[in-house]
């Protein structure tokens, strides 16, 4: 049974500095590997999507990468700003059929 | 291009009764899935729909139903409510096996 893991659950830091999101995951044979952002009480909006043949992406400030052979992933997110303030979830896509498991997510303030 | 909508935004029932909820994909998006999102947690897969079948189901009991019509919307219904089921419900659309995109979801209280 696939188990989504992110740590930390929250994380508390001053604006300007460089930040680090982890994801772990227990059962390698993904499809694909998605970072969403979710404000309080809102949807989810996609960040990055790493498609398992895939090592990383980067979008803006952001930079996500894949190991799926350690079953890990990590978010990047380089010289925070209050406006990035929010919950991070990272989600697996599973071979061998449709679902999507999603972790609990990390809970992120940049204080200004 | 309209995102993906979900309606009604909130909704109060109470403990036995049905609810519906409805979700209109992404321009272009073939595929619809639904999500519970209990306080404090990750979103749960209900189940997806596709070419309007339920594709793939999640750990849901039967109470969980849904359906997907020719223009790719979807509903999702919850019959016999319980108190347990209030929940943030999400709706994502995507084309097979790309970027999901998530609409603003519906909060569903149950008392």
């Amino acid at each position: 049974k696939q188990e989504v893991t992110q740590i930390p659950a929250a994380l508390s830091v001053p604006e300007g500095e460089n930040l680090v999101l982890n994801c772990s995951f227990t059962d390698s044979a993904i499809y694909n590997l998605q970072w969403f952002r979710q404000d309080p009480g809102k949807g989810l909006t996609s960040l990055l999507l790493i498609q398992s043949s895939q090592r990383e992406q980067t979008s803006g400030r952001l930079n996500a990468s894949l190991d799926k052979s350690s079953g890990r992933s990590t978010l990047y997110i380089a010289a925070s700003q209050p406006g990035d303030s929010a919950t991070y979830l990272c989600a697996v896509g599973l071979t061998g059929g449709f679902k999507t498991i999603f972790g609990a997510g990390t809970r992120l303030f940049v204080k200004a | 291009d309209a995102g993906v909508t979900q309606s009604p935004t909130h909704l109060i029932k109470t403990r036995g009764q049905q609810v519906t909820l409805r979700c209109s994909p992404k321009s272009g998006h073939d595929t619809v899935s639904w999500y519970q999102q209990a306080l404090g947690q990750g979103p749960q897969f209900i189940f997806q729909y596709y070419e309007e079948e339920e594709r793939q189901r999640g750990n849901f009991p039967d109470r969980f139903s849904g359906h997907q019509f020719p223009n790719y919307s979807s509903e999702l219904n919850v019959n016999a409510l319980l108190l347990g089921d209030s929940a943030l419900y999400l709706c994502a659309s995507s084309s097979t096996r790309a970027t999901q995109y998530f609409g603003p979801g519906t909060r569903l209280t149950v008392l």
